[in-house]
């Protein structure tokens, strides 16, 4: 158990449907970190943040959005779903911007 | 950009032998942290090994080790004494050691050992 917390295991949805995926780092951590996994992309980086701010983007769909609150969880809202947004989304946190990031058991996300 | 590379999709093992899993990277960087994560049937995604670029002395946790080649921008990992839980997808990741912004990780597409009894 890595400490990180993810809800809900399992979404499924329709097309052009809303979620959101919640995260609590691990105690301590400020930084928190979304990655998607898809069987074609395999793991790729969407968004850091750090401490309440947005740090870093990565290859994140406009229809996509995050936010880190001020008890540091953070969530990331999925709109507009489509049937490619079908992945496994992990939540990473570490303690600071340069420690090593712990992974959370992920949101298993089916869009039909 | 960095790209990260795993030339192996699949590999095998016999029980209590030793395997080697291969990882290739590409940086202009000249510090950064390269990872060794673990993805067994469950989806967790387990930190097995840590390498920092800057230390020259390989990094080693029990069964685990790496050969890091700075050099030729190499990463392996050295799996010792395999046994049936050690069967999973292996991830080699590149994270920055300081950048303008971003610590996000860069991963391979990953190498599914499989453990034969």
């Amino acid at each position: 158990d890595s400490g990180v917390t993810q809800t809900p295991k399992h979404l499924i949805t329709a097309t052009g449907q809303r979620v959101t995926l919640r995260c609590s780092p691990r105690s301590g951590d400020l930084s928190v970190y979304w990655y998607q996994q898809s069987l074609d992309q395999g793991l790729q980086f969407l968004i850091q943040y750090y401490n309440g701010e947005e740090r870093a983007k990565g290859n994140i769909l406009e229809r996509f959005s995050a936010q880190q609150f001020p008890d540091l969880h953070s969530e990331l809202n999925l709109s507009s779903l489509e049937l490619g947004d079908s992945a496994l989304y992990f939540c990473a946190s570490s303690g600071t911007l340069t420690d090593t990031q712990y992974f959370g058991p992920g949101t298993r996300l089916t869009v039909l | 950009a960095q790209t990260v590379t795993q030339s192996q999709p699949e590999m095998s093992v016999q029980e209590a032998e030793t395997v080697t899993l291969s990882c290739t990277y590409d940086t202009s960087e000249s510090d950064y942290y390269l990872f060794w994560y673990k993805q067994p049937p469950s989806r967790q995604m387990i930190l097995v090994i840590r390498q920092e670029a800057y230390k020259q002395q390989n990094a080693t946790e029990n069964r685990f080790s790496v050969n890091f080649q700075k050099a030729a921008k190499s990463f392996s990992l050295k799996i010792s004494d395999s046994q049936l839980g050690d069967a999973a997808m292996y991830f080699c990741a590149y994270r920055p050691y300081s950048g303008a912004g971003s610590y996000q990780l860069t991963f391979g597409k990953g190498t599914k050992l499989s453990v034969i009894p």
